[in-house]
């Protein structure tokens, strides 16, 4: 079990450039979630797939943010158009999908946009 | 919608001594899980320990136990025997059993201090 890794750890860009953050969940779990977490704040639930279906979408996933997960394993996370207000940790989590199963995460990519 | 409130933002408690942190939430929901969650300064979410609301008896795990009061909404967290290991920020969250994507509703946290 290596866990939930994220890449990349840290990504500085301008305004207005899109970027894309990647997530490979734990190989046997069928759910992978995306979660935003700004500074001194709890983590903010973005988007969620089972498998490669991307199920639920939050109010806060914009437009300019879209999520795949082809074949139902690994998961990437892109914004469009990058604003200072996107600035944040974005965190993926994964689980078997379970009743009662716990959310696994990841460390976080930190997004800083200038 | 659910809420959950955690109302210290910092605590800070003498190594080896005993530190309980708070967590309160809003449901109108009977079924449900409680988790916490902690957040070393690596930035990684651990899970630290999870009540399943149907069941009366708390949940402890080693030194971290919890006091669920389900009528009162109210989830704490207790730390025996604080380590400096201990030192995180902790998050408090709920989730739905009525919600199919079991996904976890978040507190605002709870930064630790552990004083050697």
């Amino acid at each position: 079990d290596t866990g939930v890794s994220q890449d990349p750890r840290h990504k500085i860009t301008k305004r207005g450039q899109n970027v894309t953050f990647r997530c490979d969940p734990i190989s046997e779990h069928n759910r992978l979630y995306w979660y935003r977490q700004t500074l001194g704040q709890g983590p903010e639930f973005l988007t969620y797939f089972q498998n490669e279906a991307q199920l639920e979408k939050s109010r806060l996933l914009s437009d300019r943010f879209s999520a795949e997960r082809p074949k139902g394993s690994f998961s990437t996370l892109e914004i469009q158009r990058t604003e200072q207000g996107d600035s944040a940790m974005y965190l993926c989590a994964s689980s078997l999908g379970s009743n009662g199963s716990p959310l696994h995460f990841g460390n976080g990519t930190r997004l800083t946009v200038t | 919608a659910q809420t959950v409130t955690q109302s210290q933002p910092e605590m800070s408690v003498q190594e080896a001594e005993t530190v309980t942190l708070s967590c309160t939430y809003d449901t109108s929901e009977s079924d449900y899980y409680l988790f916490w969650y902690k957040q070393p300064p690596s930035r990684q979410m651990i899970l630290v320990i999870r009540q399943e609301a149907y069941k009366q008896q708390n949940a402890t795990e080693n030194r971290f136990s919890v006091n669920f009061q389900k009528a009162a909404k109210s989830f704490s967290l207790k730390i025996s025997d604080s380590q400096l290991g201990d030192a995180a920020m902790y998050f408090c969250a709920y989730r739905s059993q009525m919600d199919s994507s079991y996904k976890l509703i978040f507190g605002s946290g709870t930064r630790l201090l552990v004083r050697p």
